[in-house]
């Protein structure tokens, strides 16, 4: 499968502040999904985007999937210590015959009170 | 109601071994898939399966295999288990196949660590 590019690997920030990173490929996705992974346990679905421009909110989290269906975003307002985890990008390719996800490399999360 | 559960947790196998994981999918969806999660290569597809017929499969070798019962859960096994094998075995479930859209996305599983000694 293709590997998405995942930025900002890591990010430090203090508690309050707002966060945001992103997703690109080289090809066209039909869905972009936003999951956080705490240690030791499996991804938790955040957002799911699944039209192009789409902007969707759930709670202090924001995404959008991007106009040329290459990238997305995630933004989170006022960060709090639970924010703490790994995101994860995860797109499926537009005409995959099957729904195998793509996934980005992640961006650790670490918030200080 | 519940979401969806992988059986074992953990576990410890021995290289040469071979190992069963288990997964029951969210009441009511059809569609299983496997992720292998590791740090070098982060979360990789496996296969995914519908209607008990493996419908797409990832680069893995044929150590790797799995199936689906007529109740929607899924087994996969690897044979002749590697060291590189340690990973987070990831089970996701949909209601149904291929193209996701609202009311169709992936749900993951706690998933079962494995790890080969």
């Amino acid at each position: 499968g293709q590997q998405l590019n995942q930025s900002p690997q890591s990010m430090f920030i203090q508690e309050g502040e707002d966060v945001s990173m992103n997703c690109t490929s080289s090809s066209i996705f039909n869905t972009w999904l936003w999951y956080k992974q705490d240690p030791g346990e499996g991804p938790v679905l955040l957002i799911a985007l699944y039209k192009a421009g789409e902007l969707t909110s759930n709670g202090r989290l924001t995404a959008q999937f991007g106009i040329t269906r290459k990238d997305s975003f995630l933004n989170i307002s006022a960060s709090i210590p639970s924010d703490v985890g790994i995101y994860f990008c995860a797109g499926q390719l537009a005409g995959n015959s099957g729904y195998a996800l793509n996934f980005g490399k992640g961006t650790s999360l670490l918030v200080t009170p | 109601k519940a979401g969806v559960t992988q059986t074992p947790r953990y576990l410890i196998k021995t290289r040469g071994q071979q190992v069963t994981l288990s997964c029951s999918p969210i009441s009511g969806h059809r569609s299983v898939s496997w992720y292998q999660q590791t740090p070098g290569q982060g979360l990789q597809f496996l296969f995914e399966y519908f209607s008990e017929t493996q419908r797409n499969k990832g680069n893995f070798p044929g150590r790797f295999s799995g199936r689906q019962f007529s109740n929607s859960r899924s087994e996969m096994n690897v044979s002749t288990l590697e060291l590189g094998d340690s990973a987070l075995y990831l089970c996701a479930s949909s209601l149904r196949t291929p193209i996701l859209s609202s009311g169709n996305t992936i749900y993951f599983g706690e998933g079962s660590w494995l790890t080969v000694v």
